[in-house]
């Protein structure tokens, strides 16, 4: 079982350039939800799919993120232009039942903006 | 790498002990909650997970207690060891509406001594 898989597990990038953020969640599982973590906020949820469909995205920050899930296996997030401020680590989290039920944490992504 | 932990309440128990985690949830009408475990440099582990329809439920070494009329939620580590110590978050969400958010709280650091 390889649980759910990010990539890549460390960025860096420079402020402006465009940074995408990979999901495989685990097969079977029909929710998934991008989460972003840093030191000041916590742990927030940005937006979460059930069956591939966004549900709420009220959490993205702004414009600049965007989200897909073009299939069951797989999900992108996407910072263009990316900002300092931006970095954090990004967890990918996946869930086989909606709701109420476990989700499962991928490894997350740690970004660093410059 | 980065720590999630520098301004987290912390708790420092000796190896053996049991250790008592709390949470306050704000919101009344939240019936769903979860305590996840997250070591360093990992996503955060799923524990254990309680009903609002239930108050106490008990897992291998530990236990969840729930008072929803203070809107508080315990995490009860029995005979705590080294591999205990990580930061643990409570969540929870509301079956109300036709969205799922899980909201996480801001994280306990424990430590375990040997």
């Amino acid at each position: 079982d390889a649980g759910v898989i990010q990539s890549p597990r460390h960025e860096v990038t420079e402020m402006g350039q465009e940074v995408t953020l990979r999901c495989k969640p685990i097969s079977g599982h029909n929710s998934l939800f991008w989460y972003r973590q840093t030191m000041m906020r916590g742990l927030e949820l940005l937006i979460y799919f059930n069956n591939n469909v966004p549900i709420d995205d009220s959490g993205m920050p702004e414009d600049r993120f965007s989200a897909k899930m073009p299939n069951a296996s797989f999900s992108t997030l996407k910072i263009q232009p990316s900002e300092p401020r931006d970095s954090a680590v990004y967890f990918c989290a996946s869930s086989p039942r909606f709701p109420y039920n476990e989700q499962f944490f991928g490894p997350g992504t740690r970004l660093t903006v410059l | 790498g980065e720590s999630v932990g520098l301004h987290l309440p912390t708790l420092s128990v000796q190896e053996g002990d049991n250790s008592i985690i709390n949470c306050a949830y704000s919101n009344s009408a939240s019936d769903y909650f979860i305590w996840y475990k997250q070591e360093s440099g990992k996503g955060p582990q799923f524990i254990i997970d309680i009903r609002s329809n239930m108050d106490k439920r008990q897992g291998q070494r530990v236990t969840v207690l729930l008072n929803k009329t203070v809107k508080h939620l315990s995490l009860q580590i029995a005979a705590t060891q080294p591999g205990d110590s990580a930061v643990y978050f409570c969540a929870e969400t509301s079956s109300g509406g036709s969205n799922y958010k899980l909201t996480f709280g801001k994280g306990t650091l424990l430590t375990v001594n040997p």
